[in-house]
């Protein structure tokens, strides 16, 4: 495709169930980030994947997070049992990353816990 | 790890004057320093980025400036405009060995009629 999709957009769901959020990176890239943005927040780094090697997982915030990345391509974040305090929205990002390191953004998926 | 700093969290200039944001980084290997504007709703987007092996960089009305013996970089918006508000991230990353970017909390900035 042309940019970075997620899916969904919007995700409403009810407190203690799971969610899986998607990212379609841009052909080729082989960085790719999940971010969460609170309401009038910054930037939240979560997890970056980089070609092969292994993920950095530092930002996510407890074990219910998780985030898997199939090659160079898909990448799909989990949280298990949500709380209404992951209430955000979910950005991904993906680079090309050797030579033109430019973060190109998904429209992010906005996650309501209710 | 690297650490960004950036400030001020909000920033309020009238139309036509300059505005400028300022970020610290804390990891001397850090050497692509990028700009992102995100407006009301909307995904950031790059807007400028500059490389360690330059000091400054322009692009219309935007510029950015980079100190490595100090470690920080600085936004430069000349004649705003309306159009110009939004809130504006800094970031770090080392090219080499594929970094990932690490972000500032951000500046709102608003531009007054």
């Amino acid at each position: 495709g042309a940019g970075v999709s997620q899916s969904p957009s919007n995700k409403v769901t009810e407190k203690g169930k799971d969610v899986e959020l998607r990212c379609d990176p841009i052909s080729g890239h082989t960085a790719l980030y999940w971010y969460r943005q609170r309401l009038g927040q910054g930037l939240e780094f979560l997890i970056y994947f980089q070609g092969n090697s292994a993920p950095d997982k530092s930002g996510l915030p407890s074990d219910r997070f998780s985030a898997e990345r199939t090659g160079e391509s898909v990448s799909t974040l989990t949280i298990q049992r949500t709380q209404q305090e992951d209430s955000a929205v979910y950005l991904c990002a993906s680079s090309f990353s050797l030579l033109n390191t430019e973060a190109f953004f998904g429209q992010g998926t906005r996650l309501t816990v209710v | 790890g690297e650490n960004v700093e950036q400030h001020p969290s909000t920033l309020s200039v009238q139309e036509g004057d300059s505005a400028v944001i300022k970020c610290t980084y804390s990891d001397s290997a850090s050497n692509y320093f990028p700009w992102y504007k995100q407006e009301l709703g909307k995904r950031p987007q790059l807007i400028i980025d500059i490389r360690s092996n330059v000091g400054e960089k322009k692009d219309q009305r935007i510029a950015v400036t980079l100190n490595k013996t100090a470690k920080h970089f600085s936004l430069h918006i000349t004649e705003t405009q309306p159009e110009d508000s939004a809130v504006y991230f800094c970031a770090a990353s080392m090219v080499q060995g594929a970094q990932k970017l690490v972000f500032g909390q951000g500046t709102r900035l608003t531009i007054n009629p």
